[in-house]
């Protein structure tokens, strides 16, 4: 069975940081592409930021391009989003996904979620 | 970038109503177009991808149609599970994968 567990949200002042992890089972984690989804609340998704299986390319959302950093570990099967700069409009549940294929983008599985408060 | 837009957004029904909802990209994608459910408190989760291909495990209810800019997501019967909110979003261009603003089905 495919699992996609996030962890390592939380509450943190503007300006802070915080490193999100993803950690999958179920599946050979180095054949996929991942990516990071995030919803603020009562909004719809906004997709954050993509890693292919090979660890290059990225790519992120304009929103989050040059705060946060994607990066992913196959021998631990985890993927991380470290994420700088924490602004208030930051403040979502932040999903990680699988592609659903390397020939096609869509966003297979999920995970729960964890949630990033950024207030003071 | 590429703008998603819907519609409605939202609408109510009946059990065992046909139910369409529409999504409309600003450029050409093709048909690079996926939809997902989503419940609250719950991840998205994904119906159709590339405009017409059904994911595994989800019922045939549900049918997806359209390329170039206008799409649409068929739900024949509907049924109670089905109460939730619908996401289109393009994956014709990384970055970014843009989503649209989703389509709330409630019961009527």
């Amino acid at each position: 069975e495919v699992q996609l567990v996030e962890s390592g949200g939380g509450l943190v002042h503007p300006g802070g940081s915080l490193r999100l992890s993803c950690t999958a089972s179920g599946f050979i984690f180095s054949s996929y592409s991942m990516n990071w989804v995030r919803q603020a609340p009562g909004k719809g998704p906004e997709w954050v930021s993509f890693i292919s299986n090979k660890i290059s390319p990225t790519y992120y959302a304009d929103s989050v391009k040059g705060r946060f950093t994607i990066s992913r570990d196959n021998a631990k099967n985890s993927l991380y989003l470290q994420m700088n700069s924490l602004r208030a409009e930051d403040t979502a549940v932040y999903y990680c996904a699988r592609d659903i294929s390397p020939a096609y983008d869509a966003l297979d599985f999920w995970g729960r979620g964890t949630m990033v408060t950024v207030s003071s | 970038d590429i703008q998603m837009t819907q519609s409605p957004s939202s609408l109510s029904a009946s059990v065992g109503d046909r139910v369409t909802i529409t999504c409309r990209a600003s450029q050409n994608i093709n048909i690079y177009l996926n939809w997902y459910q989503q419940k609250p408190g719950k991840a998205p989760k994904l119906l159709i991808y590339a405009t017409s291909s059904l994911q595994s495990g989800v019922p045939s209810r549900f049918s997806g149609s359209g390329s170039g800019t206008d799409f649409t997501l068929t739900i024949s019967s509907l049924q109670p599970d089905d109460f939730a909110t619908y996401y289109c979003q393009q994956s014709y261009t990384t970055p970014p994968r843009t989503f649209g603003p989703g389509t709330k089905v409630d019961i009527k």
